[in-house]
């Protein structure tokens, strides 16, 4: 069985600050997407990474994928309270199911 | 394009009820997927669509759970025989279906409650 691990699951900061969230797992994966989702919505895609050792920016949000395709990282800069959310990763095998990590609950004090 | 859109957004039920969810795919999206969410946790797989297809089933979907895509287009979900454990945010998602690394797109979800 698949897994992927996030870590933290619950983090609360405070404004301004710097966070990296973590996502673990003992399978390589193809493709890894994040995801953010707001209470009572779907999940919004916000990057997909394929490449072992990829970094991609996204404003204040840096991607990383791990060298063996087994890992990857979320890192926001200056944290913003509408930064605030669920975020999850989620690991793909091919063009099929994605296995999703269980999210890190985000939320950015003002 | 507006996405995928599921309908209805929320659901009621008594147990015992039977269900029926439905998901209309961006355009030109070969693939169809359904997953369940229950509450504080990531999104599980439930089963895929290649066009018409139904390509791969979770052990989760019990034989009370039916998905088809008639025409390759929108997709439905039924449960038959609600029970209190059904209750979830159902989400569906669709890709091209095309490259090896295929981006899914989300539906903003079923929210199914089961009294």
């Amino acid at each position: 069985t698949q897994l992927l691990e996030q870590s933290p699951q619950f983090l609360s900061i405070q404004e301004g600050e710097n966070l990296t969230v973590y996502c673990n797992s003992s399978s390589v994966f193809s493709s890894l997407q994040w995801y953010r989702q707001e209470p009572g919505e779907g999940p919004v895609l916000l990057v997909t990474v394929v490449t072992g050792g990829e970094v991609k920016k996204l404003k204040r949000l840096t991607f990383q994928f791990g060298d063996a395709r087994k890992d990857s990282s979320l890192h926001i800069t200056a944290a913003q309270p509408g930064d605030t959310g669920l975020y999850l990763c989620a690991g793909g095998q091919g063009a099929q199911k994605l296995v999703f990590g269980q999210g890190t609950r985000l939320t950015i004090n003002p | 394009d507006t996405g995928v859109s599921q309908n209805p957004r929320h659901k009621i039920t008594k147990r015992g009820q039977n269900v029926t969810f439905r998901c209309d795919p961006i355009s030109e999206h070969n693939r169809l997927y359904w997953y369940r969410q229950t509450l504080g946790q990531g999104p599980e797989f439930l089963t895929y669509f290649q066009n018409e297809a139904q390509l791969e089933k979770s052990r989760l979907l019990s034989d009370r759970f039916s998905a088809e895509r008639p025409k390759g287009s929108f997709s439905t979900l039924e449960i038959q025989r609600t029970e209190q454990g059904d209750s979830a945010m159902y989400l569906c998602a669709s890709s091209l279906g095309l490259a090896y690394t295929d981006t899914q797109y989300f539906g903003p979800g079923t929210r199914l409650t089961v009294l």
